[in-house]
């Protein structure tokens, strides 16, 4: 099976900062790696998909990239409705593997 | 718009069975792989389980397999998670969700969950 190791488990922003959220794959999952924001009480929301891809209707300031074991969510300018928790997910192979999530909080 | 609509969650002991639905509106259905993914409280987001859009194919996860099985029924445009020999573990918020092949296989669409409780 596939583990995916994200990092960190949580970290403190302004608004108007930038976060950056790292997911590393014990195997390499070429660009089948998507990424989640999750706020409390609601389903996950699609913000990434193929590593860099941007799902439509979701901000250009959200932007991924990576490849094969190393992948990045960076969000640029951030916006209060931003805090919240982000996942990786990896789509190369099954068992499907969510990494542990990262909470981004209010500095 | 698309939507998925996840039911029959409850309170349950360990040891008994409970069938989850998700019944998918305002897309073609019998295009599309499905999965179910759960969330216990206050924990991240795990993968549970995979039908393919014929319903041939399964996958689960290891702390499933052989307990749960899912099953899809076009005519219903709805997928089933059966759940048997339920343990404390299992409890949980089941989501049901739409993988997009166009995207990398990633999931693009999530019903609004249903929670399970196992619990004597």
């Amino acid at each position: 099976d596939i583990q995916m190791t994200q990092s960190p488990s949580s970290v403190s922003a302004s608004v108007g900062g930038r976060v950056t959220i790292t997911c590393r794959a014990s195997q390499g999952v070429r660009s089948y790696l998507a990424w989640y924001q999750q706020k409390p009480g609601k389903a996950p929301k699609l913000l990434i998909y193929a590593a860099s891809s941007l799902q439509s209707g979701v901000p250009s300031r959200f932007s991924g990239s990576g490849s094969g074991t190393d992948f990045t969510l960076t969000i640029n300018t951030l916006q209060p409705e931003d805090f919240a928790t982000y996942y990786c997910l990896q789509t190369n192979s099954f068992p499907r593997t969510f990494g542990q999530g990262t909470k981004v909080e209010i500095k | 718009q698309v939507q998925l609509v996840e039911s029959g969650g409850g309170v349950v002991r360990p040891g008994t069975s409970l069938r989850l639905s998700c019944a998918a509106s305002r897309f073609t259905f019998s295009n599309y792989d499905m999965h179910w993914v759960r969330q216990a409280p206050g924990e991240g987001l795990e993968w549970v389980a995979f039908v393919s859009y014929g319903g041939s194919h399964t996958y689960y996860a290891d702390s499933v397999k052989g307990r749960f099985t899912v099953s899809r029924d076009t005519s219903k445009n709805t997928i089933y998670l059966h759940m048997n020999s339920l343990r404390p573990e299992d409890t949980a918020l089941y989501y049901c969700a739409r993988e997009e092949s166009g995207m990398y296989d990633a999931i693009d669409i999530w019903g609004q969950g249903t929670m399970i409780a196992v619990s004597s």
